[in-house]
């Protein structure tokens, strides 16, 4: 059974940074892209990026490129999305979200994490 | 970046009837040599995360109900939920994985008339 367990809810002030784990189970940690989707309140998805657990290769979109960070530890099987200089515009669930072809990108979603709130607030 | 466009916002269908939503792109998802369309459909209910339905534009994923169907090739896309059931109430996104960034329509809200 593929589990995807994120950490729990954030609050954040303006201009700081905040990171978000996304631990996976149930199959081979290696084998799979994980991307980050958010999603702001009451509104549609956005997504941030991709990882390759197996090499730690990462791709952003271009709006978070120069405050997007994508980790990975292979041996607790566990991503990590590391977003700075918060602005209250950043206020979203933030999931991880396993990529659905194995050993390659497909860019659609086969698994998502429960989802992380993380609140921009002064 | 490809727009993808969903119509209508929202639809409220009789329970055992058909909700039919539209999902369009800015530019074609088809990619020719293999003759697939990159797009794909997921339904979320509140403080749910997505949930994939539909990948390639028609294959259903593993355990979804053979109600839900997706069409279309090209640019026009259609998800198709037959005879409606409650636990069907949600809002469902359409993806295109064509290019990167991949992106999402704005969602459709489907509910009980």
């Amino acid at each position: 059974q593929v589990h995807l367990v994120q950490s729990g809810a954030e609050v954040k002030k303006p201009g700081a940074s905040v990171k978000v784990s996304c631990k996976a189970s149930g199959y081979t940690f290696t084998n799979y892209y994980i991307h980050w989707v958010r999603q702001a309140p009451g509104e549609g998805l956005e997504w941030m990026g991709i990882i390759n657990p197996n090499s730690a290769r990462t791709t952003y979109a271009r709006k978070f490129q120069d405050r997007l960070s994508m980790t990975r530890d292979t041996s607790t099987s566990t991503v990590y999305l590391d977003l700075s200089s918060l602005r209250s515009e950043d206020t979203a669930v933030y999931y991880c979200a396993r990529d659905g072809l194995v050993s390659t990108t497909g860019y659609y979603f086969d698994y998502w994490g429960q989802g992380t709130l993380v609140t921009v607030s002064s | 970046d490809i727009v993808m466009t969903q119509s209508p916002d929202s639809l409220a269908v009789s329970l055992g009837e058909r909700a039919t939503i539209n999902c369009k792109s800015s530019q074609t998802v088809l990619y020719s040599p293999n003759n697939k369309n990159y797009l794909a459909w997921y339904q979320q209910n509140p403080g749910q995360p997505p949930k994939l339905l539909i990948y390639w534009a028609s294959t259903r994923e593993s355990g979804v109900p053979d109600r839900f169907s997706g069409s279309g090739s090209g640019t026009d896309f259609t998800l198709t939920i037959s005879n409606l059931q409650a636990e069907d109430v949600a809002v469902y996104y359409c993806q295109q994985y064509y290019s990167s960034p991949p992106t999402f329509g704005g969602g459709t809200k489907v509910e009980i008339k």
